[in-house]
C-alpha cells in the first residue's frame, strides 16, 4: 500500500530563515509520481512540482528547491529566505504512474503548518 | 493553463436535506475526476473515484448511497450528499487529470466548504 509521512506537523520560523519540510514515501510500484502542494488559508491547493521516480535529479525553482532521494524514500522541499506568505499548509503526494489507461488516485501525507512570522 | 472550477464555494444547510457540488474542467476534458474530503487541520482523503460513463468507484469506508456521484459528461462531475448531517460537514475538493496528459499532474478545484446545521 502507498503512505506518505509528514513527520513535522508543524513549523514556526522568522522571516528570512531556511525551512526545510520532510517527505518519506512508501510504495511498491517502481513507477510513481510525487508532488508537493501548497494550501494557503484559503483553502485552494497550489501545485508546486512533481517528479517521476526515475527523475532523481534536484530541482531549484527561485526560493524553492527540492531533493529527491529513492535510496531513503523522502522527497524533501526546501524554502530559503522564507517570507510571510509562505505561510501555508504544505502536503506531499504519491501516486501510481499513469500510462495504465487512467489516472491514478493521489496519497497525501498529513501536511505541514509553517507560520512564517515577520 | 488547465482550470478547474466547483460550484457552489459554499453552503449551509439545514440537516437532512440534500446538497450537490458541481466539478466542472473548465478547458479541458477529463474521463476521470476525483472527489476528496478535507475536515479542519486534517489531510485530503479520497472519497471517490469519478468515471465518465460509469459508475464511481468509492474509497473503503465512504458510503456510496450517502455521496452520489455522476459523472455524466467529459467537463462535469457531481457530488450529493444526501440527508446531509453535522458530521457531513467538511471541506469538498475536486480534481481532475486530462484524459490525453499521462503526465500524471492533475488539476484541483477551489473546493467547496459545507456546514450542515
Amino acid at each position: 500500500a502507498q503512505k506518505v509521512t509528514q513527520a513535522q506537523t508543524e513549523i514556526s520560523v522568522v522571516e528570512k530563515e531556511d525551512v526545510t519540510l520532510d517527505c518519506v514515501y512508501e510504495t511498491r510500484d517502481t513507477t510513481y509520481y510525487l508532488f508537493w502542494y501548497k494550501q494557503p488559508p484559503s483553502g485552494e491547493l497550489v501545485f508546486l512540482i512533481r517528479r517521476n521516480s526515475f527523475d532523481e535529479q534536484n530541482e531549484i525553482s527561485g526560493r524553492y528547491s527540492w531533493n529527491f532521494q529513492k535510496s531513503t524514500s523522502s522527497f524533501n522541499f526546501t524554502i530559503t529566505a522564507s517570507q510571510v506568505v509562505d505561510s501555508a499548509v504544505y502536503f506531499c503526494a504519491l501516486s501510481e504512474a499513469w500510462g495504465r489507461g487512467g489516472s491514478e488516485k493521489l496519497v497525501f501525507g498529513k501536511g505541514m503548518k509553517l507560520t512564517v512570522n515577520p | 493553463g488547465a482550470v478547474v472550477s466547483q460550484h457552489p464555494s459554499w453552503v449551509i444547510c439545514k440537516s437532512g436535506t440534500s446538497v450537490k457540488i458541481e466539478c466542472r474542467s473548465l478547458d479541458f476534458q477529463a474521463t476521470t475526476m476525483f472527489w476528496y474530503r478535507q475536515f479542519p487541520k486534517q489531510s485530503l482523503m479520497l472519497m471517490a473515484t469519478s468515471n465518465e460513463g460509469s459508475k464511481a468507484t468509492y474509497e473503503q469506508g465512504v458510503e456510496k448511497d450517502k455521496f452520489l456521484i455522476n459523472h455524466a459528461s467529459l467537463t462535469l462531475s457531481t457530488l450529493t450528499v444526501t440527508s446531509a448531517h453535522p458530521e457531513d460537514s467538511s471541506f469538498y475538493i475536486c480534481s481532475a487529470n486530462p484524459y490525453d496528459d499521462n503526465g500524471g499532474e492533475q488539476y484541483f478545484g477551489p473546493g467547496t466548504r459545507l456546514t450542515v446545521t
